[in-house]
């Protein structure tokens, strides 16, 4: 039972032009959810993170969006860059669980075209 | 600031051997959390060490055990291989479980089950 989902497994962007990443999730306790990005052959790195008491967290090139009613979240990177080409997992957390551990999503494998 | 280090970067194992993966976490972080990457299923929780207690445990079988020493180093071990424990094991540090702050990623150890 996938409780994040990224239902894209990848999404081709013209660079200049806006990314939009989804990511749906099913446990109404989340509470906390985050943005990482993925480059080949290295760990995840941070990007950015929404609590539940938002619906819009912006830092940069990157906001996300938060619809609670949909359990639906979304990461925008306007413009998108040639270096934003990387694989990009959301992931959420009720941070109230006793059993409190960050659930990912699958990843979507973002290619930012020239 | 050194970040997370994990060791060996990548390693060749038979099936029905056991393999031991380290993980350094940065200066000052005291919670160590382990994760399975395969492909398509995003990243997997193993477990989470804190002052070298396990804290938290993902829906792994008892052949994954790890452990954490008192300079907050960790340690995974996974005995008994099979072709399907072939990965990519993901390291993270945080100062301490459930916080805001974000996990910080090493580059990871890439197993293969032969």
């Amino acid at each position: 039972d996938q409780q994040v989902k990224q239902n894209s497994p990848s999404l081709s962007v013209q660079e200049g032009r806006i990314s939009i990443l989804n990511c749906d999730y099913t446990n109404s306790m989340f509470d906390y959810f985050l943005w990482y990005k993925k480059y080949p052959a290295e760990g995840p790195t941070f990007l950015i993170s929404i609590s539940s008491i938002k619906d819009k967290n912006e830092d940069g090139r990157f906001t996300v969006f938060l619809n609670k009613s949909a359990k639906h979240l979304s990461l925008h990177i306007v413009p998108s860059q040639p270096g934003d080409s990387a694989v990009y997992f959301c992931a959420a957390s009720a941070r109230g669980d006793s059993n409190y551990q960050l659930i990912w999503g699958a990843g979507t494998k973002l290619i930012i075209k020239p | 600031k050194a970040g997370v280090t994990q060791t060996p970067r990548y390693l060749i194992k038979t099936r029905g051997q056991q393999v031991t993966l380290s993980c350094s976490p940065i200066s000052g972080h005291r919670s160590v959390s382990w994760y399975q990457q395969t492909p398509g299923q995003g990243l997997q929780f193993l477990f989470e060490y804190f002052s070298e207690t396990q804290r938290n445990k993902g829906n792994f079988p008892g052949r994954f055990s790890g452990r954490q020493f008192s300079n907050s180093r960790s340690e995974m071990n996974v005995s008994t291989l099979e072709l399907g424990d072939s990965a990519l094991y993901l390291c993270a540090s945080s100062f301490r479980p459930r916080s805001n702050s974000p996990l910080h990623f090493g580059n990871g150890t890439r197993l293969t089950v032969t």
